[in-house]
């Protein structure tokens, strides 16, 4: 079964730093890009980037670029996305999530990695 | 990039019809895709190649493209179909966007 799972909640002040993990199974992980989509409470989705495991050609959304980044370890096919210094309106949801082969649309997507950066 | 429009909300009674249209200059040269999303769950694919259905997507489920408008349809609207759904393109600088989401309210 392909399967996302990704790492626990997190609560962190503003300007400490953040990883947060995507643990891809079930399919050739360097097969697919991975992504990540943020939603802040009570908002619409928003597509941050996507990189390709077998180069780690990560590409970002201009809205994120330069504020977080997109990394792999293709040793524990897991997807990582890090902050150097959280800001409160990052507070939100993470998803990662792999598009249909062929496609750039998200047919799996884990079920998200709260993150709630608070004084 | 562009942007993708989607009315905030539509409402129907059960057993009717929903359309929930999608607009942007991107639609029509791109492939389009939908997500239904229910509260506290992570998206699901509804819906890709504008108009083609993933495997457990039921047939009620369907989607037409003309001009600058994508448009997904609920028929025989059940309550099990009241969520947030939000379209979803490419556009030609490979960034991909999302609609602004729509909630569908079964009356």
């Amino acid at each position: 079964e392909v399967q996302l799972v990704q790492s626990g909640a997190e609560v962190k002040k503003p300007g400490e730093s953040l990883r947060i993990s995507c643990k891809a199974s079930g399919y050739t992980f360097t097969n697919y890009w991975i992504g990540w989509v943020r939603q802040m409470p009570g908002k619409g989705l928003e597509w941050m980037g996507i990189i390709w495991p077998g180069d780690s050609d990560a590409r970002y959304s201009p809205s994120f670029q330069g504020q977080v980044a997109i990394s792999v370890d293709k040793s524990i096919t897991t997807a990582h996305l890090q902050w150097t210094s959280l800001k409160a309106s990052d507070t939100a949801m993470y998803y990662c999530a792999r598009p249909k082969l062929g496609y750039n649309g998200f047919d799996i997507w884990g079920p998200g990695t709260l993150v709630t950066v608070s004084p | 990039s562009y942007e993708l429009t989607q009315p905030p909300s539509v409402s129907v009674s059960p057993g009717q019809t929903a359309r929930i249209p999608c607009s942007g200059d991107g639609v029509t040269n791109q492939f389009t895709f939908w997500y239904r999303q229910k509260p506290g769950q992570a998206p699901v694919m509804v819906m890709y190649k504008n108009s083609e259905r993933p495997s457990g997507i039921p047939e009620r489920i369907s989607g037409y493209s003309s001009g600058r408008t994508v448009t997904m349809t609920i028929s025989g609207v059940q309550a099990e179909d009241e969520a947030d759904y939000y379209c979803q393109a490419v556009d030609s600088n490979n960034i991909w966007v999302f609609g602004g989401g729509t909630k569908l309210t079964v009356l």
